[in-house]
């Protein structure tokens, strides 16, 4: 099993510009997440998707919107990227269902920077 | 919402010795409290984790302890080794919360061979 794999890995964009980032996992997972994580700043939720059908806000939604595409896939997008959302972003998955806490799987992450 | 803060920022400790990380958390509601290791350039790792229902629990070097009424619980890494030097945050909130929690700034600990 890959578990959680994200695309790209690094990008750069320019003020204004929009990008959608990929998030898949293998483990038959409802629920899946994005995080942001900035220097000193921990782990962010921006969005989250509880189920196949479903998304939420998380605590830092302004400037992103998600997609989940179907039980695998959930992906970001930026639509006009600005320099505060150059970040790591995370996707990750849970296996623990009926809105349960549970061990979240991350994805080996994104970095982005907008100049 | 949840505010969640842990000391010390950074940690140094020598192989062998012990290092324990402690968090406060603000909201008397939360009962979920995990514990996640991040590897320089890697990704968060779930370490240990534990409900408002128990005290204590340990799995073999790592142990968590959880104070309700000061709202405060810590992370104990016993006979440290290199591969313990990572950057750990805790989190805290519901357990019937779908994953909404609320994650400390981290704590780099570092183990001086």
């Amino acid at each position: 099993n890959a578990g959680v794999t994200q695309t790209p890995k690094f990008q750069v964009l320019k003020t204004g510009q929009s990008m959608t980032l990929q998030c898949a996992q293998d483990m038959n997972h409802n629920s899946m997440y994005w995080y942001r994580q900035d220097p000193g700043m921990g782990l962010r939720l921006i969005y989250y998707s509880a189920s196949e059908g479903t998304t939420d806000k998380g605590e830092v939604p302004n400037g992103y919107n998600v997609s989940r595409l179907n039980k695998r896939e959930f992906s970001l997008r930026l639509e006009s990227a600005a320099p505060s959302q150059t970040s790591v972003y995370f996707c990750a998955s849970t296996g623990a269902s009926g809105g349960v806490s549970g061990e979240l799987f991350f994805g080996e992450g994104s970095r982005l920077t907008v100049l | 919402g949840e505010n969640v803060e842990q000391h010390p920022s950074t940690l140094s400790v020598q192989e062998g010795d012990s290092a324990v990380i402690k968090c406060t958390y603000s909201d008397s509601a939360s009962n979920y409290f995990p514990w996640y290791k991040q590897e320089l350039g890697k990704r968060p790792q779930l370490i240990i984790d534990i409900r408002s229902n128990v005290g204590e629990k340990k799995d073999q070097r790592i142990a968590v302890t959880l104070n309700k009424t000061a709202k405060h619980f810590s992370l104990h890494i016993t006979e440290t080794q290199p591969e313990d030097s990572a950057v750990y945050f805790c989190a805290a909130g519901p357990y019937y919360g779908n994953n909404r929690l609320a994650f400390g700034k981290g704590n780099q600990v570092v183990v001086i061979p």
